[in-house]
């Protein structure tokens, strides 16, 4: 069974950092783009920002507004993927996502989710 | 980047259909063929139901149905039943970008 699990979600003050990991197992995330996608509790899904694979450059595009703080990163060596947050906001709170986009069902189709991990920013 | 919208909410009866929009702009709705539709339901990560438009992932009902004309997408659901109440998110490629509609609410009366 093809699965993500994110971890590394919890409570951090306003202005702190938190770095998130998501492991896949029963996929090889060196050939996927991975994304991640947000969830503010009882919002809507905002997209953070994708890694391409290494075959197509393992380039990172970003929100605009969160392209100075968000970082993705991976390590196909171990399966990962990571999202680093920097100086975090009451409004970064959300149920953090990570997902593979295109994987299997064409482009930019966000087309595996984990369950998500919830990031909480309050003082 | 801008928006994509949905209406917040559409409801219909047992049986019938109801049909979710997706307005965007001709940089992201109206110029690339890469329209998605997840379902949510509470508590639950989003289903992937629609890619590219108008195909449906094997295992998804064919009653998902989905269209696009200009910077406008459209999700049918036909013979609505109990258990397709949910929310629905629309999302488009937009260069470097990948942008979700707010979501639409789906009751079924």
């Amino acid at each position: 069974e093809v699965q993500l699990v994110e971890s590394g979600g919890g409570l951090v003050k306003p202005g702190g950092s938190l770095k998130l990991s998501c492991t896949a197992s029963g996929l090889s995330l060196s050939h996927a783009w991975m994304s991640w996608v947000r969830q503010a509790p009882g919002k809507g899904l905002e997209w953070i920002g994708r890694i391409k694979r290494a075959a197509d450059g393992g380039t990172t595009e970003y929100s605009a507004p969160l392209k100075d703080r968000f970082f993705i990163s991976r390590d196909d060596s171990k399966n990962t993927l990571s999202l680093e947050m920097i100086s975090l906001k009451t409004d970064d709170t959300a149920l953090y996502y990570c997902t593979t986009e295109g994987f299997g069902y064409g482009f930019h189709a966000v087309d595996i989710w984990g369950q998500g991990t919830m990031v909480t920013v309050s003082s | 980047q801008s928006a994509v919208t949905q209406p917040a909410s559409v409801s219909g009866s047992l049986g019938q259909s109801v049909t979710i929009s997706c307005l965007g702009t001709s940089s992201d709705v109206g110029h690339y063929n890469y329209v998605s539709w997840y379902q949510q339901h509470p508590g639950k990560a989003p289903k992937l139901i629609i890619y590219g438009v108008t195909n449906r992932p094997s295992g998804v009902s064919n009653r998902f149905s989905a269209s696009k004309s200009g910077n406008r997408a459209s999700l049918t659901i036909s013979g609505l039943q109990a258990e397709d109440e949910a929310h629905y998110y629309c999302s488009s490629y937009r260069t470097n970008y990948l942008l979700f509609g707010g979501g639409t609410r789906v009751t079924v009366l």
